[in-house]
C-alpha cells in the first residue's frame, strides 16, 4: 500500500525552527517527485515546495522562499521541509504528496502534520 | 503567480448535477493546461479525482467515480468538475490546481460544496 506519514509538527515560538519528516512506503520513493502543501486553519491549499526525484532540483512559492529547504534521503525514504524564522502566518496543517508525473496530479497525500507558530 | 477564482459555495439536491468552476486570469489560457481536481472532506487529506486537458487526454483518479467528469469552458477561460448523480458523501471542498510552469504549482481558493 503506498503511503505517506508527516511528522514533526508542533508549537513553536515566532522566529523559531522546525523541521518535518514525511515518511515513505509502498512505491519507490527515488522515483518521484515530492511537495510540501499547506492548509491554514479553516483556509484553502497552498503549495509550498517541491523537490524532483534525485533530490537537485527544488523550487519554493515567494512567501517561504528564503526560509524553508525541501530535502529528501532517497536512502531512508524520506521526504523533510526545514523551516526557519517562522511566522504567525505559517500555522498550518502541512501534507506532503506525492507527484504522480513529473509535474501532474498529487496523489496520494499524507494525513498531514499541523504546525503552530504562536508565543 | 496566477490566481485560479473558484466560487466559494455551491448547492445542489441529491440526484442533481453540480457543475464546479475554476477560473484562470486573463493572461493565461485554459487552453494550454491540464486543470486537476481535489477533494476534500473535513479532518481529511485531499484526494485526487481527476485531471482535464481535452476530451482526448484527461484522466480519472483510482477509484473515482464516472460521476466526475472534467472539461473546459474556453469562452470563460474556466476549468469545470461536473458531478452528476449528487449524492450526499460528496459534500466537501472541491480545488482545482495548475502547474503554470514546471516548477511551481497554483491551487484555486477552494469551493464549498453542499448537498441539500
Amino acid at each position: 500500500e503506498v503511503q505517506l506519514v508527516e511528522s514533526g509538527g508542533g508549537l513553536v515560538q515566532p522566529g523559531g525552527s522546525l523541521r518535518l519528516s514525511c515518511a515513505a512506503s509502498g512505491f519507490t520513493f527515488s522515483s518521484y517527485w515530492m511537495h510540501w502543501v499547506r492548509q491554514a486553519p479553516g483556509k484553502g491549499l497552498v503549495w509550498v515546495s517541491r523537490i524532483n526525484s534525485d533530490g537537485s532540483s527544488t523550487s519554493y512559492a515567494d512567501s517561504v522562499k528564503g526560509r524553508f529547504t525541501i530535502s529528501r534521503d532517497n536512502a531512508k525514504n524520506t521526504l523533510y521541509l526545514q523551516m526557519n524564522s517562522l511566522r504567525a502566518e505559517d500555522t498550518a496543517v502541512y501534507y506532503c504528496a506525492r507527484d504522480q508525473g513529473p509535474g501532474t496530479e498529487f496523489d496520494p497525500w499524507g494525513q498531514g502534520t499541523l504546525v503552530t507558530v504562536s508565543s | 503567480q496566477p490566481v485560479l477564482t473558484q466560487p466559494p459555495s455551491s448547492s445542489a439536491s441529491p440526484g442533481e448535477s453540480a457543475r464546479l468552476t475554476c477560473t484562470l486570469p486573463s493572461d493565461i489560457n485554459v487552453g494550454s493546461y491540464n486543470i486537476y481536481w481535489y477533494q476534500q472532506k473535513p479532518g481529511s487529506p485531499p484526494r485526487y479525482l481527476l485531471y482535464y486537458y481535452s476530451d482526448s487526454d484527461k484522466g480519472q483518479g483510482s477509484g473515482v467515480p464516472s460521476r466526475f467528469s472534467g472539461s473546459k469552458d474556453a469562452s470563460a477561460n474556466t476549468g469545470i468538475l461536473l458531478i452528476s448523480g449528487l449524492q450526499s458523501e460528496d459534500e466537501a471542498d472541491y480545488y482545482c490546481m495548475i502547474w503554470p510552469s514546471n516548477a511551481y504549482v497554483v491551487f484555486g481558493g477552494g469551493t464549498k460544496l453542499t448537498v441539500l
